[in-house]
């Protein structure tokens, strides 16, 4: 099956950029997902990226994909406090499902 | 629009204990799933069921049972709770059609079993 590796944890100070990575394995992954989980809630979608684009910007979010490689990256760009939470990647596998990986634990620091 | 509701939103069982974990969509989505999410392991998916009438086994299904009851309806079953079923439980849905299979989830529930 699919194997999602992310760093654990990450923090940032206030108005800087984050990075979160993520390795997977499955190549014919279609779409891959970014979720966010707030405190004590479920997770949110937070954007995605569809196989055949390299990069994808949402407002202060921006998503790159590098296929050869499988590598995902997601950038918060001017991190805010309310961007603190545990950040999940989750390609698409086989039969529509997702595979999540371990999720970042995002700190922000004022 | 309610979305994805799961209950209870919390529960704690005594070790052989069994109980049922109810979950609704009303979405009008095929596809619903189990998830356990536990420290640093991500979501592991129990079973998922991709249209009314079918159930698969996910990643870790031992210990567990799924009925989908009708289209709206995904229940989790444990038949004999163990201290290593301690997790919070998310119920989720896709629309499961065509390309984009974002997942919409419940609240959870936090399960400890004593």
């Amino acid at each position: 099956g699919e194997d999602v590796e992310q760093s654990l944890f990450l923090s940032v100070r206030e108005g800087d950029s984050s990075v979160i990575n993520c390795t997977y394995t499955d190549s014919s992954s279609t779409y891959l997902y970014w979720y966010k989980q707030e405190p004590g809630a479920g997770l949110q979608l937070l954007t995605y990226i569809f196989s055949n684009m390299d990069m994808k910007q949402d407002q202060r979010l921006t998503v790159l994909l590098n296929k050869k490689d499988k590598h995902l990256s997601l950038r918060i760009a001017d991190t805010q406090t309310g961007d603190s939470a545990i950040y999940f990647c989750a390609p698409e596998a086989a039969g529509n499902k997702l595979t999540f990986g371990g999720g970042t634990r995002v700190l922000v620091k004022p | 629009n309610a979305g994805v509701t799961q209950t209870p939103k919390f529960q704690v069982l005594k070790t052989g204990q069994s109980m049922t974990l109810q979950c609704a969509q009303d979405m009008n989505h095929n596809s619903m799933y189990w998830y356990r999410q536990d420290p640093g392991m991500g979501l592991r998916l129990i079973y998922y069921s991709a249209s009314e009438g079918t159930t698969d086994k996910g990643e870790v299904p031992n210990g567990y049972n799924v009925s989908r009851l009708n289209k709206r309806e995904f229940s989790l079953r444990l038949e004999s709770a163990a201290p290593s079923q301690t997790s919070v439980y998310f119920c989720a849905s896709s629309g499961g059609q065509g390309v984009n299979t974002e997942a919409f989830f419940g609240q959870g529930t936090r399960l400890t079993v004593v």
